[in-house]
C-alpha cells in the first residue's frame, strides 16, 4: 500500500539533545512537507521541499534542519536551538504540482521534551 | 488578520444532528477550498475540495463557498459517532506551493 510512514510514532528528549524524525513515502510524490500541531494552533509549516535536493523555509523553520537526498525521504532535525519543541509532528507529501492539490500526511511523531 | 480563521470548537453534538463548521479568509484571491478531517491520534486525510463559490455534495457531507462574504462551510447531515473528530479547513496561497490551515475544530458526536 502507498502512503507516507513516519518514525518513531513517540519519542522523548532531554533538553539540550538534537532529535531527528524520519519520513519515507512511497507515492512517488515530488513535495514533501513538515508541519508542526499544537493545540489551538492548527498546522504550522516547518520546512517544504519541491524537488531532490531542494528546500525551502515555512513559516517557523527556526531551531530545526532537514534534508532531501532522495525522492522518498525528508528526515527533519528538531535541533536544540529550537525553544519549544514538545508538539505533534506532521509529515505530507504531494504530486508538487504548479498548485497544490491533496496532500497525504503520515501518522505523525509526538516528541515530547523532559 | 490571520489569512484563515476558523471557530475553535469545540462542538459537541447529539447523533442524527446537522453539524456546521465554519472558516472565514481574507485574501479574495483564494480559489480552491478543502476540508481535511484528522481523527485523533492520526495525520489529516481530506475530506472534500471545491473550486469558487457555490456548493458541493458527497454523502453526508457538504462544503459551500460563499466568495463575497469569504466564508466556507462544511455541513455534516445525519451525524454519527464516527463523524468524531478535528475538522480543518485548508486554502492554497496563490502561486505557491503551500496550504494555509485553519486551526481546527474539534467535533464530538455522542451516541
Amino acid at each position: 500500500d502507498g502512503g507516507i510512514t513516519q518514525s518513531p510514532k513517540y519519542l522523548f528528549r532531554k533538553e539540550g539533545q538534537n532529535v531527528t524524525l524520519s519520513c519515507e513515502q512511497n507515492l512517488n510524490h515530488d513535495a514533501m512537507y513538515w508541519y508542526r500541531q499544537d493545540p489551538g494552533q492548527g498546522l504550522r509549516l516547518i520546512y517544504y521541499s519541491q524537488i531532490v535536493n531542494d528546500f525551502q523555509k515555512g513559516d517557523i523553520a527556526e531551531g530545526y534542519s532537514v534534508s532531501r537526498e532522495k525522492k522518498e525521504s525528508f528526515p527533519l532535525t528538531v535541533t536544540s536551538a529550537q525553544k519549544n519543541p514538545t508538539a505533534f509532528y506532521l509529515c505530507a507529501s504531494s504530486t508538487g504540482t504548479q498548485m497544490i492539490g491533496e496532500l497525504f500526511f503520515g501518522e505523525g511523531s509526538r516528541l515530547t521534551v523532559l | 488578520q490571520k489569512e484563515v480563521e476558523q471557530d475553535p470548537g469545540p462542538l459537541s453534538v447529539p447523533e442524527g444532528a446537522i453539524v456546521s463548521l465554519n472558516c472565514t479568509y481574507s485574501n479574495s484571491a483564494f480559489q480552491y477550498f478543502m476540508w481535511y478531517r484528522q481523527y485523533s491520534r492520526k495525520g489529516p486525510e481530506l475530506l472534500m475540495y471545491t473550486y469558487s463559490s457555490g456548493n458541493k455534495e458527497d454523502g453526508r457531507f457538504t462544503a459551500q463557498v460563499d466568495k463575497s462574504s469569504k466564508y466556507i462551510s462544511l455541513f455534516i447531515r445525519d451525524s454519527q459517532p464516527s463523524d468524531s473528530a478535528t475538522y480543518l479547513c485548508a486554502i492554497p496561497a496563490p502561486a505557491t506551493n503551500k496550504l494555509i490551515f485553519g486551526t481546527g475544530t474539534l467535533l464530538a458526536v455522542q451516541p
